[in-house]
């Protein structure tokens, strides 16, 4: 049972133009939410996050957008830039719960 | 600060082999949280450590145990290898039991032949 879906396994992008990354979740009890970026050989690194008391959070050139009755969220990169180019993983936790649930990923290339 | 290390990066072992992964966490951070990360997938909880105590489990079966030790550092073991067991395994720490925001170390890749 996947709780967290990342349906697009890859995302193409023009430097410069705007990445939307988009997570679906199942599980109502899901309160807050995080994105990840994982570069090859390297474990995942924390991007920003948001908790189900708020739509919007953002942190520089990263929003993160949370649709609480859609059980839907996306992260927008804008402008994107080459080095955003890495597999980035939503991830969901039960506030004070134990275990982090991430999606599948999705590769993000972006071109010059 | 120093980050969240781990090792060795690589490993190889046969099945029914037993191995030890270890993590040292980031200074201060009494929470180690353990992911099992195959190929293609996200990240699957394995269990998480508090204060030198299991403090949650994950879908894994009791071969897979751990250990929390005072100086930051803690360890994944897993008794009999299977073939599924090749993965990339993570550590991550987080300040308090509570902080649900998790650092990863960049992870030990295993291979069971």
């Amino acid at each position: 049972d996947q709780q967290v879906k990342q349906n697009s396994p890859s995302l193409s992008v023009q430097e410069g133009r705007i990445s939307i990354l988009n997570c679906d979740y199942t599980n109502s009890m899901f309160d807050y939410f995080l994105w990840y970026k994982k570069y090859p050989a390297e474990g995942p690194t924390f991007l920003i996050s948001i908790s189900s008391i708020k739509d919007k959070n953002e942190d520089g050139r990263f929003t993160v957008f949370l649709n609480k009755s859609a059980k839907h969220l996306s992260l927008h990169i804008v402008p994107s830039q080459p080095g955003d180019s890495a597999v980035y993983f939503c991830a969901a936790s039960v506030q004070g719960a134990q275990k982090l649930v991430f999606g599948q990923g999705t590769r993000l290339t972006i071109n010059p | 600060e120093t980050g969240v290390t781990q090792s060795p990066t690589h490993l190889i072992k046969t099945r029914g082999q037993q191995v030890t992964l270890r993590c040292s966490s980031q200074s201060g951070h009494n929470t180690v949280s353990w992911y099992q990360q195959a190929l293609g997938q996200g990240p699957q909880f394995i269990f998480q450590y508090y204060r030198e105590e299991e403090n949650g489990r994950g879908n894994f079966p009791p071969r897979f145990s751990g250990l929390q030790f005072p100086n930051y550092s803690s360890e994944l073991n897993v008794n009999a290898l299977e073939l599924d067991d090749s993965a990339l395994y993570l550590c991550a720490s987080s300040l308090r039991l509570t902080t649900d925001t998790q650092y990863f170390g960049p992870g030990t890749r295993l291979t069971v032949l």
